[in-house]
């Protein structure tokens, strides 16, 4: 156990729809991570948050947006969706960023758009 | 952003033989280099770290090096076992604030 802890494991919607993917980091982690995974790509980076505010950002799509709220637990929104989207999103958190240390996964979200 | 290209896709091994996997690089500026293994249906964990001050570190039956010149680093895993099985990511991340990019992943297969 990571200690960081995502929910939905799995979701099953339409395209179209629209989603929400939580995260509580490991207790004291103030970075958060989302990462989506598909099998030809890999794992893609998508947004970091640090105590609150966005730090980075990567390949992520205008449909979807994320926050890292006060008590560090953070949220992706994933919204008009298509089937391309299909993916395990995970999300991780650190100490404090990437060049301090080991990124901690949570088991992931299975997302599956029909 | 920083670009991470890793292979082989797949490899595959005979139990006790020893396991390479290669990647490179593309900016100049990166200086942490993990290695991440995700065993099938379970999160990545680290597995081993490097840093751009060093050339090579080692633990156990695992070990990287860094060839910061040619901007390339590899994963040597020796004695393989049964449970080294899994898809190994590489990671690199860049000079600016742009996370930690992985590469595609490489499937480890050991025959037994």
């Amino acid at each position: 156990d990571s200690g960081v802890t995502q929910t939905p494991k799995h979701l099953i919607t339409a395209t179209g729809q629209r989603v929400t993917l939580r995260c509580s980091p490991r207790s004291g982690d103030l970075s958060v991570y989302w990462y989506q995974q598909s099998l030809d790509q890999g794992l893609q980076f998508l947004i970091q948050y640090y105590n609150g505010e966005e730090r980075a950002k990567g390949n992520i799509l205008e449909r979807f947006s994320a926050q890292q709220f006060p008590d560090l637990h953070s949220e992706l929104n994933l919204s008009s969706l298509e089937l391309g989207d299909s993916a395990l999103y995970f999300c991780a958190s650190s100490v404090v960023g990437i060049n301090t240390g080991e990124l901690f996964f949570g088991e992931g979200s299975r997302l599956t758009v029909l | 952003g920083e670009n991470v290209e890793q292979h082989p896709s797949t490899l595959s091994v005979q139990e006790g033989d020893s396991a390479v996997i290669k990647c490179t690089y593309s900016d100049s500026a990166s200086n942490y280099f993990p290695w991440y293994k995700q065993e099938l249906g379970k999160r990545p964990q680290l597995i081993i770290d490097i840093r751009s001050n060093v050339g090579e570190k080692k633990d156990q039956r695992i070990a990287v090096t860094l060839n910061k010149t040619a901007k390339h680093f590899s994963l040597h895993i020796t004695e393989t076992q049964p449970e080294d099985s899994a898809v190994y990511f590489c990671a690199a991340i860049g000079g600016g604030a742009d996370g930690l990019t992985f590469g595609k992943g490489t499937h480890l297969i050991i025959q037994p």
